[in-house]
This record gives C-alpha cells, sequence and structure tokens, in this order.
C-alpha cells in the first residue's frame, strides 16, 4: 500500500520567515495530494491540494509543489504569522481499484511561528 | 449546510464499557471515513464506507465495528471499550469513487474519548 513520510515532525520559525513542510510518496500510481491544517483542538481542514498534471500550484501565501519523477511534494508558507501555527498533514490518493479509495496521511508537523 | 456532524464531543468510559459514536452527513457524500488520532501518530483510518451498503477496515480496526445506517450516517461501536482506545475520533466524508476519488475529505469536530 501507499506510504507517505512527512517532514519535519516540528518547525519552529519567526513571524514573516517561510517554512516548508516536505512530504514523499511510495506509490507511483498516487496522483492527488491534499493539504490539511489543524489548529489545536479543531478538526483538519483543507487549505490547498495538488493534482499530479501540475507542477505547482499558489493560493496567496500558500503554494504547493510536485515532483513526480521523485515522488515528493512540499508545501510553502511564505510571510508566516501567528496565526499560521498549527499542525500540517499531507497525504497522497491513487485513482481506486475494486471501487474505492484510500487517502494516505503523513504524522503531520507542528508548525509554530513566534511572534 | 452542517457539513459532517458528530455526536458526543466528549466521552469517558470505564474499561468493558461499550458506545456508540455518530456521523451524519448532509452533503450527499458517497464516501465516509473513521479516523483516530494519537500524538505523534497522525490520523490513522479505522474504518471506511465507499459507497451506502459497504464498510471496510482499514489500518487499525481492531475492537471496532462500523455500520452505514444510510448514505447520510455512519456509525462506530466500541463493544468493550480499553484504555488503548482513549483517542480523538474524527469522521470524515468525501464525493468519492470512480472520477470523484480525487475530492478532498470533509471531517467533523471530532469526539474525545477517554477510557479509564
Amino acid at each position: 500500500g501507499e506510504n507517505v513520510e512527512q517532514h519535519p515532525s516540528t518547525l519552529s520559525v519567526q513571524e514573516g520567515d517561510s517554512a516548508v513542510i516536505k512530504c514523499t510518496y511510495s506509490d507511483s500510481a498516487s496522483n492527488y495530494f491534499p493539504w490539511y491544517k489543524q489548529e489545536l483542538g479543531k478538526r483538519p481542514q483543507l487549505i490547498i491540494d495538488i493534482r499530479s498534471n501540475v507542477g505547482e500550484k499558489k493560493d496567496q501565501r500558500i503554494a504547493v509543489t510536485l515532483n513526480k519523477t521523485a515522488k515528493h511534494f512540499s508545501l510553502h508558507i511564505t510571510e508566516t504569522q501567528p496565526e499560521d501555527s498549527a499542525v500540517y498533514f499531507c497525504a497522497a490518493i491513487r485513482p481506486p481499484s475494486g471501487g474505492s479509495y484510500i487517502p494516505t496521511f503523513g504524522r503531520g508537523t507542528s508548525l509554530i511561528v513566534h511572534p | 449546510n452542517a457539513g459532517v456532524t458528530q455526536t458526543p464531543k466528549f466521552q469517558v468510559l470505564k474499561t468493558g464499557q461499550s458506545m456508540t459514536l455518530q456521523c451524519a452527513q448532509d452533503m450527499n457524500h458517497n464516501s465516509m471515513y473513521w479516523y483516530r488520532q494519537d500524538p505523534g501518530m497522525g490520523l490513522r483510518l479505522i474504518y471506511y464506507s465507499a459507497s451506502e451498503g459497504t464498510t471496510d477496515k482499514g489500518e487499525v480496526p481492531n475492537g471496532y465495528n462500523v455500520s452505514r445506517l444510510n448514505k447520510r450516517e455512519f456509525s462506530l461501536r466500541l463493544e468493550s471499550a480499553a484504555p488503548s482506545q482513549t483517542s480523538v475520533y474524527f469522521c470524515a466524508s468525501s464525493e468519492g469513487g470512480g472520477y470523484a476519488y480525487n475530492s478532498p475529505l470533509h471531517f467533523g469536530n471530532g469526539t474525545r474519548l477517554t477510557v479509564t
């Protein structure tokens, strides 16, 4: 099955700095890669996603890049703010076989932005 | 439009007691999931239901059972709770399946379960 590795597990930055979180996946058939943000005590929520037919996607201060050859994708947050402090999860999904699919999540990165 | 609704929000059980976590979605999604979240372990899939009438085991199914009651509702049952089941449980749904496989998951607010 799919295996997703996420690094680092903890990331501490100063406000205004950039933050990068990296994930690698094992199944070359995976072609959808969402990122979720989970604030303390809250539910995970989708912040950005990318499909394998593109190499990069941006949404204001957030961007995701995908390298299909190397099987890794990254989340980039620029001009970090204290409200960016949260746990971030990456996931990889492949087309279904037998009618269903299962998203595989990384173990999460705790991002701390110091004012 | 409430999205994914989970009940209860908090629960304390004694070892050996049973309970059912309820989940309902109003987005007409096909697929539903139950995850548990433990510190440092990320989100681990317990069971999922690709469509109404089907359920399958995930990564950590032992000690749990599920029921896809209809398209909206997917419940998780602990028959005999153990301290190792102390966790935060999240229900999620997605359009799922077929050409909608690359659709994001929508999570409920979670249930914090403590087993003493």
